[in-house]
């Protein structure tokens, strides 16, 4: 079967720094993504990486091992407004996303 | 419009009842899903459409079909709703078809509950 594995649940300080890990088992790859989603919105896109190595897009950066089929989203000087579910997602050999459960991520002061 | 549109914003169906929600885009885009999100799973694939004119089958496509007769609309039908259906429905879209990069953009949401 397919499966992306994302932590449920974390927690973190303002101003800190913060890794959230994915790690997938699909059938295929062509991409990873990276969404977030904010209690009822919907998801928005974050970060994609097809390559292995990191992809730094201002306080946030998705690294990428496909060799392992892991992942992590790093978010920097974290801000009150950061307090949402990071969904990771993977493009598989159909071209097709396969999503994790998310990760809500908790921002206390 | 600006994006992507859905409607309802929530319904709330006797089980049993026909529903089509609606989504419609004005990016001009080829490829459009239709997911549902429930709590503690990931957001599942419905239906999908490559372009215009054809759709595709996803991870739990039974209880429900759709339609892609122009680029723009994909609407969702549950032709007889059961209490399972209840969850959090999201259409998206994504300029390009399999083979390609596709950064997916999301509407809104539609809050089915079904009793």
């Amino acid at each position: 079967g397919q499966n992306i594995d994302q932590p449920t649940e974390m927690t973190a300080t303002e101003g800190a720094i913060v890794q959230i890990n994915c790690t997938y088992q699909t059938s295929g790859f062509n991409g990873l993504f990276w969404y977030q989603q904010h209690a009822g919105e919907a998801p928005t896109f974050l970060s994609y990486n097809v390559l292995d190595g990191l992809e730094e897009k201002g306080r946030f950066s998705s690294f990428l091992s496909r060799s392992k089929g892991y992942s992590y989203l790093l978010l920097k000087e974290l801000q009150m407004k950061d307090s949402a579910s990071y969904l990771c997602a993977v493009s598989n050999s159909n071209y097709q996303l396969i999503w994790g459960a998310g990760t809500k991520l908790i921002i206390k002061p | 419009i600006a994006g992507i549109t859905q409607a309802p914003t929530s319904q709330i169906l006797a089980a049993g009842r026909r529903m089509t929600l609606r989504c419609t885009q004005d990016m001009r885009h080829n490829a459009m899903y239709w997911y549902r999100q429930d709590l503690g799973l990931g957001l599942r694939l419905i239906h999908y459409s490559n372009t215009a004119g054809t759709t595709g089958k996803g991870e739990v496509p039974d209880g429900y079909s759709v339609s892609r007769a122009n680029t723009d609309d994909f609407p969702l039908t549950l032709a007889s709703a059961v209490p399972s259906q209840t969850s959090v429905y999201f259409c998206a879209s994504s300029d390009g078809v399999a083979g390609e990069y596709n950064e997916q953009f999301f509407g809104p949401g539609t809050r089915l509950t079904v009793l």
